[in-house]
């Protein structure tokens, strides 16, 4: 059974930081993945897709990377903004039909 | 506008008093599933459907029922709520299962008292 775990649980930097979220997980098989960000008691709002055949995808200020050998996959955010205050969620797909989740970073950025 | 819709986005109810979330996509999606997410525990699927009038459960089915009678629309029935199933319900689609992109509706924030 996909587990899939997201460190830090928490984070806080001031605005203008470049920041880094790590996701891991321990099966391979899998077919994509996506990370969400979730703002308090809202929706998941899709950030990025990345197919396993893929190692990388971009988008604005957000790289998301994936590698499948280590089991990691990293959010990459650029310039933070204290608009990218959110939950972050990573979820990985692995033709269960579901998503598997994590937990979630809650990252803050300050002013 | 491309979304997921669901209704209502809040309710508060009592034990046993039937109920229904419902779910509907303007993407023309085949695939549609529910998720609950709970504190401790992240979001679980309770019900997924890869096409009309194919429905199959997931991970936590126990105390809910689904129907997928048209495309666009997936609704999340509770016969009998319990106070175990006060959560937040998402709903989520895809164009297929599988390799697709997926989109998630605004949660409906369910409580049973």
């Amino acid at each position: 059974k996909q587990e899939v775990t997201q460190i830090p649980a928490a984070l806080s930097v001031p605005e203008g930081e470049n920041l880094v979220l790590n996701c891991s997980f321990t099966d391979s098989a899998i077919y994509n993945l996506q990370w969400f960000r979730q703002d308090p008691g809202k929706g998941l709002t899709s950030l990025l897709l990345i197919q396993s055949s893929q190692r990388e995808q971009t988008s604005g200020r957000l790289n998301a990377s994936l590698d499948k050998s280590s089991g990691r996959s990293t959010l990459y955010i650029a310039a933070s903004q204290p608009g990218d205050s959110a939950t972050y969620l990573c979820a990985f797909n692995t033709g269960r039909r579901a998503l598997t989740f994590g937990s979630g970073t809650r990252l803050q950025v300050q002013p | 506008e491309a979304q997921v819709t669901q209704n209502p986005r809040y309710l508060i109810t009592v034990t046993g008093k039937k109920l229904t979330v419902t779910c509907s996509q303007n993407m023309n999606h085949e695939y549609m599933s529910w998720y609950r997410q709970d504190p401790g525990l992240g979001l679980r699927q309770i019900y997924y459907s890869m096409n009309v009038e194919v429905t199959d459960k997931g991970d936590v089915p126990e105390g809910y029922k689904v129907s997928r009678k048209e495309k666009r629309n997936f609704p999340l029935i509770l016969e009998s709520p319990s106070p175990n199933q006060t959560s937040l319900y998402f709903c989520a689609s895809s164009f297929s299962g599988g390799n697709y992109e997926q989109y998630f509706g605004p949660g409906t924030r369910l409580t049973v008292t």
